[in-house]
């Protein structure tokens, strides 16, 4: 099972806007992070944002982090065509090294 | 690139054969996962090793094993294929034990008729 599930499951949208999207989880964590899948090859790690942390920035992704709600959100400012990928959230739960991932969100950036 | 290759890069198998997987992780990693990822789902924990040793594994029946050497590479084995088991098959290494950021190879897509 997949602790963690992000929302929406697919986002279009065009060039230069920004993209939000969300993911849920369930049980208390150590971290959370965000990777990219381009066409089902391998992740790219984006961002990893720890438990006493509530936000971040990296380039032109910012996540957040909420704790008390169990969420985390992971906005992609100005978006690109290069940007047109899967994006999985990934939880490390407290007592445990596993990480357990979402199934992603498909974004499609259109020129 | 993450410096983590993984090979054949497809690989097509009959139900009941038995497969080995291979990875090459960076040098200086000492912990390798690996993950099965069903079409249009998120990555699968299947185990972790930490030089050499498995150190906890998901929810995987015994006929997946793996193995890591000394020389940063390692291999998954999966026996009695079946055909749930066509997937991309990915591993991960990184520089601690544990789950702090992970460095994916680009996976191998095994298929099973």
């Amino acid at each position: 099972s997949q602790q963690g599930e992000e929302d929406p499951q697919a986002l279009s949208i065009q060039e230069g806007e920004n993209a939000t999207m969300n993911c849920s989880y369930k049980t208390s964590i150590n971290n959370l992070q965000w990777y990219r899948q381009n066409s089902g090859r391998g992740l790219v790690h984006l961002i990893l944002i720890r438990s006493n942390e509530r936000e971040k920035h990296s380039g032109r992704l910012r996540v957040t982090l909420d704790t008390s709600k169990k969420s985390s959100s992971l906005l992609i400012t100005a978006s690109r065509a290069a940007d047109t990928a899967s994006y999985f959230c990934a939880t490390a739960p407290s007592n445990d090294y596993k990480l357990s991932f979402g199934a992603g969100t498909t974004v499609t950036v259109r020129a | 690139e993450t410096g983590v290759t993984q090979s054949p890069t497809h690989l097509i198998k009959t139900r009941g054969q038995q497969v080995t997987l291979r990875c090459s992780s960076q040098s200086g990693h000492n912990t390798v996962s690996w993950y099965q990822q069903a079409l249009g789902q998120g990555p699968q924990f299947i185990f972790q090793y930490y030089r050499e040793e498995e150190n906890g594994r998901g929810n995987f029946p015994p006929r997946f094993s793996g193995l890591q050497f000394p020389n940063y590479s390692s291999e998954l084995n999966v026996n009695a294929l079946e055909l749930d088991d066509s997937a991309l098959y990915l591993c991960a290494s990184s520089y601690l034990f544990g789950s702090d950021e992970q460095y994916f190879g680009p996976g191998t897509r095994l298929t099973v008729t």
